[in-house]
């Protein structure tokens, strides 16, 4: 299984931007980049998915690397209700590479 | 955006006993359904991943016999915890996935507590 290396925390300032880094050098051309959160408690939500090109919703921007190797994920005015653990995932399209598996995540914290 | 329903929301059993979890997709075809179960602190760990009409797949380590799935319908799987014991006791999620390329919705969870 392709796998992703996140930094274990970050913190940031409200309503300021945060930028929440994923490596993935292993990636094959297939797969694609999922991020989800979860709150305390509750099941993970999520957040945006991309394959090559950026991405934008209503709740974040997914930058990804030219060579697909990283991604950020940006959200651009952190809220406290944004403070949670965040994963990035990859999921491809057949077989094991079909599967979407969790890693550690990144936990956010937010300061008011 | 699209709704899973997992029921029930926490649950205490005696050992022993079984527990049976819902999870259904409210508003779209569920093709996969995927099984989680999550211990404090830790991250989500794959127990199973499920496609309608067909047998599920379990991650090494997860015992077919005691964790019983069945995907009778798109907009539904369960989860059977067999014969539980204390050790069994965690936060279990399910994920309903519509196709290859689009994302996966959660259910809100279910804590099971086997006294």
């Amino acid at each position: 299984d392709a796998k992703t290396t996140q930094p274990n925390s970050m913190e940031s300032n409200e309503e300021e931007p945060v930028h929440l880094p994923c490596n993935h050098s292993t990636i094959s051309g297939t797969d694609y980049i999922h991020w989800y959160r979860q709150l305390p408690s509750q099941g993970p939500e999520y957040v945006i998915h991309g394959l090559t090109s950026n991405v934008n919703n209503r709740m974040a921007s997914l930058a990804i690397a030219e060579d697909r190797k990283s991604s950020t994920l940006i959200l651009h005015r952190a809220t406290l209700r944004d403070a949670a653990v965040y994963y990035c995932i990859l999921r491809g399209y057949t077989g094991a590479n079909s599967k979407l598996t969790f890693g550690k995540g990144i936990t956010l914290s937010v300061r008011p | 955006g699209a709704v899973v329903s997992q029921h029930p929301s926490w649950v205490i059993c005696k050992s022993g006993t079984s527990v049976k979890i819902e999870c259904r997709s409210l508003d779209f075809q569920a093709t996969t359904m995927f099984w989680y179960r999550q211990f404090p602190k830790q991250s989500l760990m794959l127990m199973a991943t499920s496609n309608e009409g067909s047998k599920a797949t379990y991650e090494q380590g997860v015992e077919k016999d005691k964790f019983l799935i069945n995907h009778a319908s798109l907009t539904l799987s369960t989860l059977t915890v067999t014969s539980a014991h204390p050790e069994d006791s965690s936060f279990y999620i399910c994920s309903a996935i519509q196709g290859i390329n689009t994302e996966a919705f959660f259910g809100q969870g279910t804590r099971l507590t086997v006294v």
